[in-house]
């Protein structure tokens, strides 16, 4: 099945800095790469995503590049500020059958400094 | 915030009990999910329905059985519980056309 390992387990940046966040998947089929936020005592919320099709994305500060042939994908999230401070997962899934198996990374706590 | 809703948001039980988790869902989705998430551990996808019929049963030991009577609601049965299924119980829908899922606020188990 999909493994999805994550890096790294914790990021602390100052606030205004750039914070990177990378996940490596291994099944090739897989063709959907989420990205949650969690914040501490709240359900994971989608921030963003990318298909298989598509090697970046921007929504706003946000971005995720993907790399079919190195099977990678990254979150990228410019300007950092404080209320960015949460457990970031990601996720990989096969998704043609009328539903989706996310396979999720091990999270990453992003902790931005004032 | 209230497309997908769970009940209770707190349990504690003991290995003896028998107890519900409830989740509904109000985006019309046709797919519905449980995870279970612990420390320092990636969510794990514990049972998949769609169209109202399991279609994924990731190893999950008997004392969890998933029920899902209709398209907008999922149950999660539990019994005889161990103390290392305390987790955060999370409930999940998305459409079929899509691969966007949506959770729950969770439920957070504790078995005493």
């Amino acid at each position: 099945g999909e493994n999805v390992e994550q890096h790294p387990s914790t990021l602390s940046v100052q606030e205004g800095d750039s914070a990177v966040i990378k996940c490596t998947y291994s099944d090739s089929a897989s063709n959907y790469f989420p990205w949650y936020k969690q914040e501490l005592g709240k359900r994971p919320q989608l921030i963003i995503d990318i298909r298989s099709n598509v090697g970046e994305k921007k929504d706003q500060r946000i971005a995720v590049t993907l790399n079919k042939t190195a099977k990678h994908f990254s979150l990228h999230i410019t300007e950092t500020q404080p209320e960015d401070s949460a457990v970031y997962f990601c996720a990989a899934s096969i998704g043609d059958s009328g539903y989706s198996t996310l396979t999720f990374g091990k999270g990453t706590m992003l902790l931005v400094s004032p | 915030e209230t497309g997908v809703t769970q009940t209770p948001r707190h349990l504690v039980m003991g290995m003896t009990n028998k107890k519900s988790l409830k989740c509904e869902q109000h985006l019309g989705h046709n797919a519905m999910y449980w995870y279970k998430q612990s420390a320092k551990k990636p969510l794990e996808l514990m049972f998949v329905y769609s169209l109202e019929e399991r279609v994924e049963n990731n190893s999950v030991p008997s004392r969890f059985s998933p029920e899902c009577p209709n398209s907008s609601h999922l149950f999660l049965h539990l019994h005889t519980l161990q103390p290392e299924d305390s987790a955060l119980y999370l409930c999940a829908s998305s459409q079929g056309d899509t691969d966007t899922q949506y959770f729950g606020p969770g439920t957070r188990l504790t078995v005493l």
